[in-house]
């Protein structure tokens, strides 16, 4: 059972360069998310996702796009990479069990070993 | 605005003792509340899952409760071991936003 999978696990890009993110979960689960992790602002929410077709911003979005057309992947794109997204990026995946309308109930969330990503 | 907190940054105890670390968070819509561990250079793990509707959760030496009206929770481990050294991170999730919110976390040692 590989969980979340996500590629490459480092990578190194010059200012102005694109990239994606690979993220893909084997657990069937609805609910998949992207964030970053930088020292000393914690873990921070850019985009996620509780079905396919279906994606929303989260507390940092801007310069990240995403798109959810599989269940399984959940790809994070990079439009122009900038110094400041220099962090280290995970997908997490969990189950969606309940849904009222917008609002939804997620189980255990599952993440990724993370994407180490440094903009020159 | 969402937001969870975590105090300590960072604690040192010596093996054996019994800790408590401590999450606020400010959204009273909550749905969920998890803590997770992370090792460095590693995934966070889920330790525990408190659903709204509950009070606490346990698994083995580890306990969490959960108080909505005060608006926070707390991780508590019995019987620290140096193996228990990590970062502990709490996480909210809003019924109102979808969004699951991370708090910074509690960097832990446990010296021998």
């Amino acid at each position: 059972n590989a969980g979340v999978t996500q590629t490459p696990k480092f990578q190194v890009l010059k200012t102005g360069q694109s990239m994606t993110l690979q993220c893909a979960q084997d657990m069937n689960h609805e609910y998949m998310s992207w964030y970053r992790q930088d020292p000393g602002m914690g873990l921070r929410l850019i985009h996620y996702s509780v079905g396919a077709g279906i994606t929303d911003q989260g507390e940092v979005p801007n310069g990240y796009n995403v798109s959810r057309s599989t269940t399984e992947d959940f790809p994070l794109r990079l439009l122009s990479a900038a110094p400041s997204q220099t962090s280290v990026y995970f997908c997490a995946s969990s189950s969606v069990y309940m849904r009222t309308g917008r609002h939804f109930n997620t189980g255990e969330l599952f993440f990724g070993e993370g994407s180490r990503l440094t903009v020159l | 605005k969402q937001e969870v907190t975590q105090i300590p940054a960072a604690l040192s105890v010596p093996e054996g003792e019994n800790l408590v670390l401590n999450c606020s968070f400010t959204d009273s819509a909550i749905y969920n509340l998890q803590w997770f561990r992370q090792d460095p250079g590693k995934g966070l793990t889920s330790l525990l899952l408190i659903q709204s509707s509950q009070r606490e959760q346990t698994s083995g030496r580890l306990n969490a409760s959960l108080d909505k009206s005060s608006g926070r929770s707390t991780l508590y481990i019995a019987a620290s071991q140096p193996g228990d050294s990590a970062t502990y991170l709490c996480a909210s999730g809003s019924s109102n936003t979808g969004k699951l919110i991370f708090g910074q976390g509690t960097t832990l040692q446990v010296k021998p």
